[in-house]
């Protein structure tokens, strides 16, 4: 079936620095890949999402880019900021009709320090 | 911008007692969902419903679980009989369209203690 993997949490990160949070998922087809992110007593927002392979999908200063070899989806930003602390969700939708779910990684909880 | 609601935030009941959760989707999305988050654990999909029927149910939705459509606005998940493991938080969230990169839009959620 399908799955997403996501690297262990807490990263707790100083300000201005380089973030990486890996994501890699096995499934069947091409699903779309997408990072959600919660910040602290909200729901899950959309961050960014990527059809196919090798498109990047950018918002806030974050990137990833769909690597197929790889089967990865990683999320980068070159510069946090305090306000980044969230927990961060990468998933994956696989199908093309009808309503289909969304599959999430255990999520990474983030922690930028001024 | 249009939002997900949920009603209430935090619901706290006794084991074996029915719960209704509530939800508002953002006005013309067609598609619905309900997903949970066990303390600790990976957000799951329970359900998706299109068209006033379901269209998936993951095994979690077992037959204490209903959801509904009563009326142009709202979306309910009840559990019948709730057990201490189905304490949680419950997101519901909607989209346009059911597929592809279309945004699914969640809301805040509903924290279930069952106790």
């Amino acid at each position: 079936g399908n799955s997403v993997t996501q690297m262990e949490g807490p990263v707790t990160l100083s300000e201005e620095a380089f973030l990486t949070i890996n994501c890699t998922y096995t499934a069947t087809g091409y699903p779309s890949l997408f990072w959600y992110v919660q910040y602290p007593g909200e729901g899950l927002q959309l961050l960014l999402k990527a059809t196919k392979a090798d498109d990047k999908g950018s918002n806030k200063g974050f990137e990833a880019t769909y690597r197929k070899e790889t089967t990865s989806f990683h999320l980068e930003k070159g510069s946090v900021q305090v306000s980044d602390s969230a927990v961060y969700f990468c998933a994956l939708r696989a199908g093309t009709q009808g309503a289909q779910k969304l599959v999430f990684g255990q999520g990474t909880r983030l922690t930028i320090n001024p | 911008e249009p939002e997900v609601t949920q009603t209430p935030s935090h619901q706290v009941t006794q084991m074996g007692q029915e719960v209704i959760l509530r939800c508002v989707p953002i006005s013309n999305h067609l598609y619905f969902y309900w997903y949970r988050q066990i303390l600790g654990q990976k957000v799951e999909f329970l359900v998706s419903f299109y068209n006033n029927e379901i269209s998936e149910k993951s095994e979690i939705f077992d037959d204490q679980f209903s959801v509904e459509r009563p009326d142009g606005s709202n979306f309910t998940l009840k559990i019948r009989s709730t057990k201490l493991e189905d304490s949680a938080m419950y997101f519901c969230a909607s989209s346009l369209q059911g597929f592809g990169t279309d945004t699914q839009y969640f809301g805040p959620g509903t924290r279930l203690t069952v106790l």
